[in-house]
C-alpha cells in the first residue's frame, strides 16, 4: 500500500491564481481531511468527507473547495490564492469518523508559497 | 469547542532520561487520542492511538496514557535518544474532527 498520497511536494503561486492539491489514499478509508500547518498554530482542519459524495467544513473553509466523487480521492481547489495562504497542507484519511473512530493516516505534506 | 493545551511548548533533556509529554483537552466528550511525531520539515508519524475506554497503550519505549474524566493524556519516554529529538503532537478525535495540540519541541541533548 502507497498509503496517503499528496502531489505536488511544492508549489509556488502568484496571488489570485487557481490551482488543486492532490490526494489519493489506497487503503478503502471512508474518511479523508485537509489540515494546514502554520507557525505557532498548529493544525487546523479545512474540510473533510465522510464518504463519496459527502463533504463538510472545518474550521478554516474559507478560500477553499473539496470534492470527493470517489472513495480514493479528495482534492483541494484554492479558487484565487492569497498570501495568507502560505502555508503547509496535509491531507488524512481513516477508516471512519464514527460512534468509533480510527487511527488517523497522513500524507507527506504540500508546502505552498503563495506571492 | 474543543482546544487542546500542550506544555510546555519546547523541552531539552540529556540523552537516556526518562521524559513525560503533557496534553490537555477542555471536552471529555472524545473518541480516541493519538500521539504523532514530526520531525522537522516532514510529515506526521503515528505514535500511538488510545481509544477512550482504554487508559495507556504501549509502543516500546513509548507509553501513553489518557484520563477523560481530568482531560488529560500523557506520553513517557523511557531511555531518551538523541533520535527521539522531534515535534509530539496530540490530536483529540471527536465526531467527524479530530482538534491537534500546537506541539512540544523536544531536543535530546548527546
Amino acid at each position: 500500500n502507497a498509503g496517503v498520497t499528496q502531489t505536488p511536494k511544492f508549489q509556488v503561486l502568484k496571488t489570485g491564481q487557481s490551482m488543486t492539491l492532490q490526494c489519493a489514499q489506497d487503503m478503502n478509508h471512508e474518511y479523508m481531511s485537509w489540515y494546514r500547518q502554520d507557525p505557532g498554530m498548529g493544525l487546523r482542519l479545512i474540510h473533510y468527507s465522510v464518504g463519496a459524495g459527502i463533504t463538510d467544513q472545518g474550521e478554516v473553509p474559507n478560500g477553499y473547495n473539496v470534492s470527493r466523487s470517489t472513495t480514493e480521492d479528495f482534492p483541494l481547489r484554492l479558487l484565487s490564492a492569497a498570501p495568507s495562504q502560505t502555508s503547509v497542507y496535509f491531507c488524512a484519511s481513516s477508516q471512519g469518523m464514527d460512534r468509533v473512530s480510527y487511527e488517523q493516516y497522513f500524507g507527506p505534506g504540500t508546502r505552498l508559497t503563495v506571492t | 469547542k474543543q482546544e487542546v493545551t500542550q506544555i510546555p511548548a519546547a523541552l531539552s533533556v540529556p540523552e537516556g532520561e526518562n521524559l513525560v509529554l503533557n496534553c490537555s483537552f477542555t471536552d471529555s466528550a472524545i473518541y480516541n487520542l493519538q500521539w504523532f511525531r514530526q520531525d522537522p520539515g516532514k510529515g506526521l508519524t503515528s505514535l500511538l492511538l488510545i481509544q477512550s475506554s482504554q487508559r495507556e497503550q504501549t509502543s516500546g519505549r513509548l507509553n501513553a496514557s489518557l484520563d477523560k474524566s481530568s482531560g488529560r493524556s500523557t506520553l513517557y519516554i523511557a531511555a531518551s535518544q538523541p533520535g527521539d529529538s522531534a515535534t509530539y503532537l496530540c490530536a483529540v478525535i471527536g465526531f467527524e474532527k479530530l482538534t491537534f495540540g500546537t506541539g512540544t519541541r523536544l531536543t535530546i541533548i548527546p
